[in-house]
């Protein structure tokens, strides 16, 4: 099967506060990427990182940073000293290598940052 | 930003009406996407088309139907439109051998 699991459905952080956001995917393929996205109030989808399945190095961007793990399925996204404007809904999406590029979307998890 | 629209950006259509929505991309990607956005589902895949006239079902393809017949353009249509389609529905674009998905700002479609 292929999935994506975002258990948390919402998360309720005071600003300031750090807070990690969870993904946990489920391939048999062995090339993959893994995607965040981020949705604002005001509706658009936001691409905020792409990871591929032979690179396993976190990464960091600012305030954000996401850790991968193979041997765990994770693809966890941290954002540290949470502002208001982190306020959105984050999804995480998984696709393969082979042409057509589909995603497998998350249910996505509402970040709610609270001044 | 990635030039994709999708019109209209609001529709209330009637039970039984035909609907049909566009995507429109300035970026000559070759693939295009349609999903829709529902509480508690996440985004699941409607439709996609891999070049012109190619085009092939996603997971919740039941009730819609499109067509490519240009690079640019991307139609999904609602032959008969009923309430479990009203939704929040989003065009995409992604290019070989770059497969991040760029999205458009979606439109919101209410069927009464």
């Amino acid at each position: 099967a292929q999935k994506v699991t975002q258990a948390q459905t919402e998360i309720s952080v005071v600003e300031k506060e750090d807070v990690t956001l969870d993904c946990v995917y489920e391939t048999r393929d062995t090339t993959y990427y893994l995607f965040w996205y981020k949705q604002p109030p005001s509706g658009e989808l936001v691409f905020l990182i792409r990871r591929n399945s032979f690179d396993e190095q976190n990464e960091i961007s600012g305030r954000y940073s996401w850790n991968f793990q193979k041997s765990t399925s994770s693809f966890n996204f941290t954002i540290t000293a949470s502002q208001v404007v982190d306020s959105a809904v984050y999804f995480c999406a998984l696709t393969f290598t082979s042409g057509t590029y589909k995603y497998i979307f998350g249910t996505g998890t509402r970040l709610k940052v609270l001044a | 930003d990635a030039g994709i629209t999708q019109s209209p950006r609001h529709k209330v259509t009637e039970t039984g009406t035909p609907v049909t929505l566009r995507c429109h991309q300035t970026e000559n990607h070759r693939y295009m996407y349609w999903y829709r956005q529902d509480p508690g589902h996440g985004l699941r895949l409607i439709h996609y088309s891999y070049g012109v006239k190619d085009t092939d079902k996603g997971e919740v393809s039941d009730g819609y139907s499109v067509s490519r017949s240009k690079t640019e353009d991307f139609l999904l249509t609602l032959e008969s439109a009923t309430s479990s389609q009203t939704s929040v529905y989003f065009c995409a674009i992604s290019e070989i051998g770059r497969n991040e998905q760029y999205f458009g700002p979606g439109t919101r479609l209410t069927v009464t």
